[in-house]
């Protein structure tokens, strides 16, 4: 069975960092793109970040780009998501999300999420 | 870039076909045959249910489908159910610059 489960979550301040973790197992991680999308509370999805299979080609939302880095050890089977400079609108539960197939451009499997709160 | 629009909620009785609208542009819907439909109960993970505009992946009933023509895309679900009540999320491919775009949400509620 296909698991992802997110984690790093938390409370913090404006202007601070975190970083989120997400573990994969039940498929070969190794072998699938793989994303990160939020929702803040009571609104939308939106996705935010894209990471390849071997973790050469990485993009990023304008609303985080130069902010948020995305990375991935697949020996770990584990995909990372570096947030620096938060801001009030970053609080959201973060979901890690599985690309189906290579170029596939949906999500197959995704996270429960792990929330992030930004708040002094 | 926008998300895509969509109706705020949209209801219906048991057995009834419910259609949810995803409107977007020719930057994403009209251009690219990226899209995708996600059901999301309260306080579960988002669930995939349509890819490629109409195509279900295994375990999705046929009671779901969908459609796109021009800038809008479509989601039906017929005969509708209890279990139908959630959140649907439709999502475009919307090239190399802006890559995803999600809609609204749709709240569909059973009566």
């Amino acid at each position: 069975e296909v698991q992802l489960v997110e984690s790093g979550g938390g409370l913090v301040q404006p202007g601070g960092s975190l970083r989120l973790s997400c573990v994969a197992s039940g498929f070969t991680f190794s072998s699938f793109e793989m994303h990160w999308v939020r929702q803040a509370p009571g609104k939308g999805l939106e996705w935010i970040s894209y990471i390849s299979t071997g973790g050469s080609f990485t993009h990023y939302a304008d609303s985080v780009k130069g902010r948020f880095t995305i990375s991935r050890d697949d020996a770990k089977n584990a995909l990372y998501l570096e947030m620096n400079s938060l801001r009030a609108e970053d609080m959201a539960v973060y979901h890690c999300a599985r690309e189906a197939y290579r170029s596939s451009k949906n999500f197959d499997h995704w996270g429960q999420g792990t929330l992030v709160t930004v708040s002094s | 870039q926008s998300a895509l629009t969509q109706p705020r909620s949209v209801s219906g009785s048991p057995g009834q076909s419910v259609t949810i609208s995803c409107t977007g542009t020719s930057n994403d819907v009209g251009t690219y045959n990226f899209v995708s439909w996600y059901q999301q109960h309260p306080g579960k993970a988002p669930k995939l249910m349509i890819y490629d505009v109409n195509k279900r992946p295994s375990g999705v009933p046929d009671r779901f489908s969908g459609s796109k023509s021009g800038n809008t895309a479509s989601l039906t679900i017929s005969g509708l159910q209890d279990e139908d009540e959630a959140d649907y999320y439709c999502c475009s491919y919307a090239g190399i610059y802006t890559h995803y775009v999600f809609g609204t949400g749709t709240r569909v509620t059973v009566l």
